[in-house]
C-alpha cells in the first residue's frame, strides 16, 4: 500500500524567503504526482501535476521536482508572500490507479 | 465559469438521520470522486464513478451511498449507519479517468452531527 508522508506538518517563514516543501512516498511505481493548495475551510486547488516520465514542472513562482527512485517530490515556492499561507498537500497516483494523499504541510508566511 | 459546486456548505444532522450532499460539475468530466477529510489525516476515498450509471466503493464506503444518474451530478448520502460522520467532505472530478489526470475539487461540505 502506498504511504505518503509530508514533513514538517507546519512551517513558518518570513516574507521573501524561499519555501521548500517535501513529499515522500513508499512505492516508486507511480503514474503521476499532484500538488494542491488548501485554504482554511475550502476545497483543494491544483497547483502542479507531474507525470511519472517528467522530472519537474514549473508555474510562475512554483517549481515541483520528482525523483521516483528515491520516492521524493519537492515543491519550491520562490520569494514567499503572506498570500502563500495555506496548507499544501501532495497526492500520488499509483500504477494500480489509486490516489494516495499526504496529510499536508501548513505554511505561514509572516509579513 | 466551469467548476464543481458542492452544497450545502454547512450541514447539521441529528443522530439517526440520513443526509445528502450535492455535487454538480460543468467541466464535462467523466470521473468523479468523494473524499472525506479529517484533521491531521490525508484525504480518504469514499466512492468514485468513472462513468454514468457506474460507481465503485473506495476505502471507507461503509455507511455511505451514491448515485450517478447524470454525468454532471454525483450526490453522496451519509446514512445513519455511518458511525462517525462529522467531517469535511470533498467532491472532485478528473480530466482523465482512474486517477490518470488532473483533479479539480469543489469547496467542500462540512457535516456536523449534533
Amino acid at each position: 500500500k502506498q504511504e505518503v508522508t509530508q514533513i514538517p506538518a507546519a512551517l513558518s517563514v518570513p516574507e521573501g524567503e524561499n519555501l521548500v516543501l517535501n513529499c515522500s512516498f513508499t512505492d516508486s511505481a507511480i503514474y503521476n504526482l499532484q500538488w494542491f493548495r488548501q485554504d482554511p475551510g475550502k476545497g483543494l486547488t491544483s497547483l502542479l501535476l507531474i507525470q511519472s516520465s517528467q522530472r519537474e514542472q514549473t508555474s510562475g513562482r512554483l517549481n515541483a521536482s520528482l525523483d521516483k527512485s528515491s520516492g521524493r517530490s519537492t515543491l519550491y515556492i520562490a520569494a514567499s508572500q503572506p498570500g502563500d499561507s495555506a496548507t499544501y498537500l501532495c497526492a500520488v497516483g499509483s500504477n494500480d490507479y489509486k490516489l494516495s494523499f499526504g496529510a499536508g504541510t501548513t505554511v505561514t508566511v509572516r509579513a | 465559469d466551469g467548476g464543481i459546486t458542492q452544497s450545502p456548505k454547512y450541514l447539521f444532522r441529528k443522530e439517526g438521520q440520513n443526509v445528502t450532499l450535492s455535487c454538480e460539475q460543468n467541466l464535462n468530466h467523466d470521473a468523479m470522486y468523494w473524499y472525506r477529510q479529517d484533521p491531521g489525516q490525508g484525504l480518504r476515498l469514499i466512492y468514485y464513478s468513472q462513468i454514468v450509471n457506474d460507481f465503485q466503493k473506495g476505502d471507507i464506503a461503509e455507511g455511505y451511498s451514491v448515485s450517478r444518474e447524470k454525468k454532471e451530478s454525483f450526490p453522496l448520502t451519509v446514512t445513519s449507519a455511518q458511525k462517525n460522520p462529522t467531517a469535511f467532505y470533498l467532491c472532485a472530478s478528473e480530466t482523465g479517468t482512474a486517477n490518470t489526470g488532473e483533479l479539480f475539487f469543489g469547496e467542500g461540505s462540512r457535516l456536523t452531527v449534533l
